[in-house]
């Protein structure tokens, strides 16, 4: 089985700014795929990153970053440049090696200030 | 490609009633996934198809939730004998056959069932 701890329920961000979305994992699967997920207000769940267990290198999109730790078993979420339209909530999520089944966390609610 | 369609995005009915919720992956994708999701909380698995073959169902889902996809296309989500507690947004996803571990989930917009 598969779980995913965000221990923050809200962040505040000033514009333009970096900010770091916290996410820890437990799973007992010998390999898995990590997933950031974020969903406006508008409701709809928008992919934003993925990483392997066994990926060598952070995974990166954009403005978008993982900061993989394995042996901590965390999976934190960058977010560089913080804009207006980053405001939302954003929820962590682990597939195990059955490859079919995605465990989302409670989210983190993003509020961005101008 | 139009994306994951779910229908209807909002449905109020009276405690008892049954509802039928239907979602339409993207055309080339065979796995299909129901969700739900209550305020403040992220989503909950309930059931996963691939195809047809309805591969999954989480202890969510009582025996008064049904769903099917009965020709490996679109699928359905019923609720029967509603209650309170099933108030909640409906999340569809779908995912193409090749995404295994990587594939990310493609997800409509949901269907918000209230019941009063």
């Amino acid at each position: 089985a598969q779980k995913i701890t965000q221990t923050q329920p809200g962040m505040f961000v000033q514009e333009k700014e970096a900010v770091t979305l916290d996410c820890t994992y437990d799973t007992s699967d010998p390999s898995y795929g990590l997933f950031w997920y974020k969903q406006p207000s508008s409701g709809e769940m928008i992919f934003l990153i993925y990483q392997g267990s066994y990926d060598q290198q952070n995974a990166t999109e954009g403005r978008y970053s993982l900061n993989f730790q394995k042996a901590r078993k965390s999976a934190n979420l960058v977010i560089s440049a913080s804009q207006l339209g980053d405001s939302a909530m954003y929820f962590c999520a682990i597939r195990g090696t059955g490859g079919f089944k995605t465990i989302f966390g409670a989210g983190t609610r993003l509020f961005v200030k101008a | 490609d139009t994306g994951v369609s779910q229908d209807p995005r909002h449905k109020i009915t009276k405690r008892g009633q049954n509802v039928t919720f239907r979602c339409d992956p993207i055309s080339e994708h065979n796995r299909l996934y129901w969700y739900r999701q209550t305020l403040g909380q992220g989503p909950e698995f309930l059931t996963y198809f691939q195809n047809e073959a309805q591969l999954e169902k989480s202890r969510l889902l009582s025996d008064r939730f049904s769903a099917e996809r009965p020709k490996g296309s679109f699928s359905t989500l019923e609720i029967q004998r509603t209650e309170q507690g099933d108030s909640a947004m409906y999340l569809c996803a779908s995912s193409p056959p090749a995404g295994g571990l990587a594939g990310e989930l493609f997800f409509g917009e949901g269907s918000r069932l209230t019941v009063l």
